[in-house]
């Protein structure tokens, strides 16, 4: 089933933060996050096992909460570059293998 | 090879003819995936390669699609009798093992396949 990412869409100004969250009724093992520039391939940000793990990258982190089936990416002080669709995808087992689900997606814009 | 890589880059078809679509995994990889993106919308699973077996083609919206992997490597999308609503672009992503929990997918840059 397919993650749900909110919200959808965000505006932000250079310098502001963020956070986007992907739920799902699963139960999970991991949490991997992409983002996507338009006209561009998906890239790998980060993945996040089960366990309460945080990590950061740069200024982006991201925490997986796996009673609550959720995980969310922390974007602080944005740049221009983070301006694009991230996309959490959820792990579970899934006929007989590990499967990652995606969700619909976060449209984020950063402006000047 | 360094990366994924897909061809063609772009493709327009009209209604009713075949098309294939290419992947190239990255060397070593086991596992290989094909993903569906419709023009602002996320990414829609298609099939998973284990090696040449594809062990999950639950995605796959109609008999007109299918896949095939051939010496572990390269994996070809075939689309017959191709309708409007297949326009979109087409993914392809491998990882290393397949079926491990935590691995990375390193994806292509898609076909772009538009049907008039």
């Amino acid at each position: 089933q397919q993650p749900v990412q909110s919200p959808q869409a965000v505006i932000l100004r250079e310098g502001e933060d963020a956070v986007i969250n992907c739920s799902s009724s699963k139960a999970l093992y991991s949490v991997h996050w992409y983002r996507q520039k338009h006209g561009e391939a998906p890239v790998f940000l980060m993945i996040l096992l089960k366990g309460g793990e945080q990590k950061g990258h740069d200024k982006i982190s991201a925490s997986f909460n796996e009673k609550k089936q959720q995980s969310s990416l922390y974007l602080t002080a944005s740049q221009l570059s983070y301006s694009g669709t991230y996309f959490c995808g959820t792990e579970g087992y899934s006929g007989g293998y590990q499967k990652v689900t995606f969700g619909t997606g976060t449209k984020l814009q950063v402006i000047p | 090879g360094a990366g994924v890589s897909q061809s063609p880059s772009n493709k327009v078809t009209e209604k009713g003819k075949d098309v294939e679509l290419r992947c190239d995994p990255i060397s070593g990889h086991t596992a290989l995936y094909w993903y569906r993106q419709s023009l602002g919308q996320g990414l829609e699973f298609l099939i998973y390669f284990q090696g040449n077996s594809a062990p999950d083609k639950s995605g796959l919206p109609s008999d007109r699609f299918s896949a095939e992997r051939t010496g572990g490597s390269v994996s070809t999308l075939t689309i017959q009798r191709t309708q409007q609503e297949d326009s979109a672009v087409y993914l392809c992503a491998s990882s290393s093992l397949g079926g491990a929990v935590g691995e990375t997918q390193y994806f292509g840059p898609g076909t772009r396949l538009l049907v008039l």
